[in-house]
């Protein structure tokens, strides 16, 4: 049973459109993480997000990105005006407790952004 | 500025031998690690962590070793199965610090 879905799966877009990738339902957790991992390259942090409020961010995460806990539950990314370089795969992660007692950081499935 | 570093972008393994994926980082304040397996269009998934307390962490066939003084770590699978296959990425995080700094990963081909 996961933990979080991620949607859409797949989205397809046109430069310039705005976007939103979403993360459902989260709960009980308050710190949220976006990554991405452009294909063939590493994973890069975007931004963390903590009780609703961006707590850090990286150089990608520019003005055409945000962050939002809407409704308390979804969470989300915006793009708002696409760029060719921002295909790639979107992970939302947030920090469990393994067995061992360690906090790993959780990977979404992610959603694949294609720009055109 | 690459803080951690897997040199070696790909490896073959037989199958029952064990694989070894190393990485490396630069950054002394990093203290906590993380391994991850990614298949093609899934998330990372967690492997084994270490901290900078240890220097060996086993969970099943999987082991890592971390050597501070080298900044060095290293993931040991023994033995390697097919469905080992796949591409492995190091991370690291400094204390406090709330986002994780990945290698570039490595892909590992186990071969029957």
């Amino acid at each position: 049973e996961p933990e979080v879905t991620q949607t859409p799966s797949h989205q397809v877009t046109q430069m310039g459109q705005e976007v939103i990738l979403r993360c459902v339902p989260i709960s009980n957790h308050l710190y949220f993480y976006w990554y991405r991992q452009i294909l063939g390259q590493k994973v890069e942090f975007l931004v963390s997000f903590y009780n609703n409020e961006i707590s850090e961010k990286s150089e990608i995460f520019d003005d055409q990105f945000s962050v939002e806990r809407p409704d308390g539950s979804n969470f989300t990314l915006k793009i708002r005006s696409t760029k060719l370089e921002d295909s790639a795969m979107y992970f939302c992660a947030w920090f469990r407790t393994v067995t061992s007692g360690a906090n790993v950081l959780t990977f979404g499935a992610g959603s694949r952004l294609t720009v055109l | 500025d690459q803080q951690v570093k897997q040199n070696s972008p790909s490896l073959s393994v037989q199958e029952g031998r064990i694989s070894i994926l190393n990485c490396d980082y630069t950054n002394s304040m990093f203290d906590y690690f993380l391994w991850y397996k990614k298949y093609p269009a899934e998330g990372p998934t967690f492997l084994i962590s270490i901290s900078s307390i240890k220097d060996k962490n086993e969970d099943g066939r999987f082991t890592v070793f971390l050597n501070k003084s080298a900044k060095h770590l290293s993931l040991h699978i023994v033995p390697s199965q097919p469905g080992d296959s796949a591409v492995y990425f190091c991370a690291a995080s400094a204390a406090g610090g709330q986002n994780f700094v990945f290698g570039p990963g490595t892909r590992l081909s186990v071969l029957p």
